[in-house]
């Protein structure tokens, strides 16, 4: 299986900060890196696929970028409702994977 | 609106068989993977089961190879996962989601998740 390592486990930053979590894979997934956010008591929403695409309606302070086999996902002017767990996930081969999971608090 | 509802979840002792059932809305279900997803309490994400557009694909976790069936019915637009031989681990809220594949998949619509406790 293909391992996700994802850090930090936790993080705290300001309203209007730019913070970054990082996902590094085991082996090259060829950009099929997946990203989302959970709220508590939430399901889980889909933000980035394909390491850097969008999903609709999800605002552009998220976005998505890739190093090798160490993926990014970028929140820019960081907004109250931004707080939440984000977990990144390949979708390059069976089984899927996710990593561990960032708490972002918001100060 | 894409709407996914599931249900058919609860308390159950190890060992017992739990039939978990989720009901589609609001797009063309046969047009979708289909794929549960669970989460242990205060635990991580965990991908169990995929099934493809007519289901002639199934695909599973190695812990739950051989207990668990991912079905669907494309009439009805509901999926199902039949679970057996149930043990303390498989607790977690499970969700039913939707799957773009890609060799893996990624999972685009959630819905709330139903909870599954095995316990005596």
């Amino acid at each position: 299986d293909i391992q996700m390592t994802q850090s930090p486990a936790s993080l705290s930053a300001s309203l209007g900060e730019t913070v970054t979590i990082e996902c590094l894979a085991s082996e090259d997934i060829y950009s099929n890196l997946a990203w989302y956010q959970q709220k508590p008591g939430k399901s889980p929403q889909l933000l980035i696929y394909d390491a850097s695409s969008l999903q609709d309606g999800v605002p552009s302070r998220f976005s998505g970028s890739e190093s090798g086999t160490q993926y990014s996902l970028e929140i820019n002017s960081l907004q109250s409702e931004d707080a939440a767990t984000y977990f990144c996930q390949q979708h390059h081969d069976y089984p899927p994977t996710f990593g561990s999971g960032t708490k972002l608090e918001i100060k | 609106e894409v709407q996914l509802v599931e249900s058919g979840g609860g308390l159950v002792q190890p060992g017992r068989s739990l039939k978990l059932s989720c009901a589609a809305s609001g797009f063309t279900f046969s047009d979708y993977y289909m794929a549960w997803v669970r989460q242990a309490p205060t635990k991580g994400l965990e991908w169990v089961a995929s099934i493809s557009y007519d289901g002639g694909s199934t695909y599973y976790r190695d812990s739950v190879k051989g207990r668990f069936t991912i079905s669907r019915d494309n009439a009805k637009s509901s999926l199902y996962l039949q679970m057996d031989s149930l043990r303390s681990e498989d607790t977690a809220t499970y969700y039913c989601t939707t799957g773009i594949t890609t060799g893996g998949d990624y999972f685009d619509y959630w819905g709330q998740g139903v909870m599954v406790t095995v316990s005596s």
